[in-house]
């Protein structure tokens, strides 16, 4: 079954700054990333998804995917204070896209 | 508008008392899921149906039953309600048409309260 943990379970960082936070999963057939990101007392809601080795950008989020690691991790650069919320990595299960395992998640506080 | 929605919103049930949460969705999605939220956990995946009358158990499914007789409706059952499942409900849709890779939308979720 599949393991998906994720670093820091909380962390703090200032207004503008840059933000790091990292997921590793068990699975090495896994094939679909996803960052899901959850504000307080609302649904999660996809933010980002990455399908091959390598990184993606949108706006001020790049998603890093290392396959032979069992890494991938979200970076914000220029955090704001809406971006403080619980972020949710999900790894998908080994013979098909729809069905993912989440991990507990990392709450992030942006401080103005 | 695409919409995932979750009856009711708050619930509050005594031990041993049978509950229906419901969900609905407006995107003619195949795939419907349920999932509970406790604090530290993560979400945790109950039931994923394909279709109708097509559900599988997820990682949790002990304590618990679906129902899904129309694509844009999936319902969750606790048949005597125990205190340990008390918890936040989440009911997610998604559909790999388009290329999406089955993008999970999720409802606003549904507080239940077992006492």
């Amino acid at each position: 079954q599949q393991n998906v943990q994720q670093s820091p379970e909380s962390l703090i960082v200032p207004e503008g700054a840059r933000t790091s936070l990292n997921c590793t999963f068990s699975d090495s057939a896994s094939q679909y990333f996803w960052w899901y990101r959850q504000h307080s007392g609302k649904a999660p809601k996809a933010l980002m998804s990455i399908f091959s080795n390598g990184e993606k950008e949108e706006g001020r989020f790049t998603i890093h995917l290392n396959k032979a690691s069992l890494h991938f991790s979200l970076h914000i650069r220029d955090s704001q204070p809406s971006d403080s919320a619980l972020y949710l990595c999900a790894v998908s299960d080994t013979g098909g896209a729809d069905r993912l395992t989440f991990g507990k998640g990392t709450q992030l506080i942006i401080q103005p | 508008d695409m919409k995932v929605t979750q009856m009711p919103r708050y619930l509050i049930k005594r031990m041993g008392e049978n509950v229906l949460l419901e969900c609905g969705q407006d995107m003619s999605h195949e795939t419907m899921y349920w999932y509970r939220q406790d604090p530290g956990l993560g979400l945790q995946l109950i039931y994923i149906s394909y279709d109708v009358d097509s559900n599988s158990e997820g990682d949790i499914p002990k304590g618990y039953r679906v129902s899904r007789k129309k694509r844009e409706h999936f319902s969750l059952i606790l048949d005597s309600a125990k205190t340990n499942q008390t918890s936040v409900y989440f009911c997610a849709s998604s559909s790999d048409w388009g290329g999406n890779y089955a993008e999970q939308f999720f409802g606003p979720g549904t507080r239940l309260t077992v006492l």
